[in-house]
């Protein structure tokens, strides 16, 4: 079955700094790449979404590359915030999985003033 | 109406205990999920309704019963629950099985 890595773990940077989090996943037939931000307490809220028919996404200061031959994909926040700090979640799922989900160990991002 | 609303917010349950959590939407969206999640760790899926109709059960214990009134409603049944059980349970739903998944806020668990 399906198996996402993600990396860091954790990621501190400073207020208006650029963040990585980087994704590698094992099934080549997955081609839906969503992220998620959890802040504490809260839900996981999709913040970014990428298939595999496409190599890049952004959306404001959020932009998400996908890499199909090497299996990788990355979210990129460009001039963090405070309020960025939270927990980041990648996913992968395929067409013929029936919307299950495989979600990343997670990145807890903290954007330091 | 763009939200998965979910019921109870916090729920403390004994061992020999029945209860429900309780998942709304009115989105029109027909794929609706429960998902588990411990502290620190991803949401972990346990079930996928699709029109209605259970299509994914990830191997999870009968002490927890899913259930799909209508296309609107998803249930949660819970009986003789462990304290390892203890968790925030997610609701989500999506358009279509494969389409974006939108979270309700939780519902918090804890079986003493």
């Amino acid at each position: 079955g399906e198996n996402v890595e993600q990396h860091p773990s954790t990621l501190s940077v400073q207020e208006g700094d650029s963040a990585v989090i980087k994704c590698t996943y094992s099934d080549s037939a997955s081609n839906y790449f969503p992220w998620y931000k959890q802040e504490l307490g809260k839900r996981p809220q999709l913040i970014i979404d990428i298939r595999s028919n496409v190599g890049e996404k952004k959306d404001q200061r959020i932009a998400v590359t996908l890499n199909k031959t090497a299996k990788h994909f990355s979210l990129h926040i460009t001039e963090t915030q405070p309020e960025d700090s939270a927990v980041y979640f990648c996913a992968a799922s395929s067409y013929n999985q029936g919307g299950k989900l495989i979600f990343g160990q997670g990145t807890e991002l903290s954007v330091k003033p | 109406d763009t939200e998965v609303t979910q019921t109870p917010k916090h729920l403390v349950m004994g061992m020999t205990n029945k209860k429900s959590l309780k998942c709304e939407q009115h989105m029109g969206h027909r794929a609706m999920y429960w998902y588990k999640q411990k502290a620190k760790k991803p949401p972990e899926l346990m079930f996928v309704y699709s029109y209605e109709k259970l299509s994914i059960n990830e191997s999870v214990p009968s002490r927890f019963s899913p259930e799909c009134p209508n296309s609107s409603l998803l249930n949660l049944h819970l009986h003789a629950l462990q304290p390892e059980d203890s968790a925030l349970y997610l609701c989500a739903s999506s358009l279509r099985d494969s389409d974006e998944a939108f979270f309700g806020q939780g519902t918090r668990l804890t079986v003493v």
